[in-house]
């Protein structure tokens, strides 16, 4: 079980937002530790799609954002297109753990109905 | 084009070793931190270890520690990890990923290249 809590799955209609949330604590989250975002379409490797809670790497569209607030973060997709259908990952770090720290979200599935 | 491939994995039985590679390519290796990320089949992403620019540093998820070892050559560009005393939840698909550099600290910064993975296998 992860420390970073994600709906195992949302849906949306073409052209509807979504959002797909990332919760924490204290340790992680809360500690304002960076939040990324990666989607990973059927059968390919991880993609990032959002970087230090907010940014977006060149090339990725704008329909995707991510926010911060507390011990959660989101990511949200607007205008969903049939082509967004895959899992996304938040990943972060938590500074109670021994080891890298490094941690990932459980996933979130995203159906486009 | 900036790309990493990974390469051999395959079959091993519990209790042994495998070593697994990745080739970057489309940019200066010697530049960037790397990290291996695994995924057990029909599981989410889990940080296995990761290696700084020179080969100094090196970190490693709990469940690894003192099994596994990642080291790179730079002149070879050319990321590995050896994987010892491996169990059948060790099996998954090994990513090679890129770190952005975006952040001073290592373990807070973003993976921006990731490989294909190379699956392994654990199993009599």
């Amino acid at each position: 079980q992860s420390v970073l809590t994600q709906p195992p799955s949302v849906s949306g209609a073409p052209g509807q937002r979504v959002t797909i949330s990332c919760t924490g604590s204290s340790t992680n989250i809360g500690a304002d530790y960076d939040v990324h975002w990666y989607q990973q379409l059927p059968g390919t490797a991880p993609k990032l799609l959002i970087y230090a809670d907010t940014n977006r790497p060149s090339g990725v569209s704008d329909r995707f954002s991510g926010s911060k607030s507390g011990t959660s973060a989101s990511l949200a997709i607007t205008g969903l297109q049939a082509d967004d259908e895959a899992d996304y990952y938040c990943q972060s770090y938590d500074g109670s753990l021994s080891g890298s720290g490094v941690v990932f979200g459980g996933g979130t599935k995203l159906t486009v109905l | 084009e900036v790309q990493l491939v990974e390469s051999g994995g395959g079959l091993v039985q519990p209790g042994g070793s495998l070593r697994i590679s990745c080739a970057a390519s489309g940019f200066t290796f010697s530049s960037y931190v790397m990290h291996w990320v695994r995924q057990a089949p029909g599981k989410g992403l889990e940080y296995v270890s990761g290696i700084s620019t020179n080969g100094d540093i090196t970190y490693h998820a709990n469940s690894v520690k003192g099994r596994f070892s990642i080291s790179r050559d730079n002149s070879k560009n050319t990321l590995f990890l050896q994987m010892g005393s491996l169990r059948p939840d060790d099996m998954a698909v090994y990513y090679c990923a890129r770190g952005s550099g975006r952040h001073p600290v290592v373990v807070l910064d973003a993976f921006d290249v990731w490989g294909q993975g190379t699956m392994v296998t654990v199993s009599p």
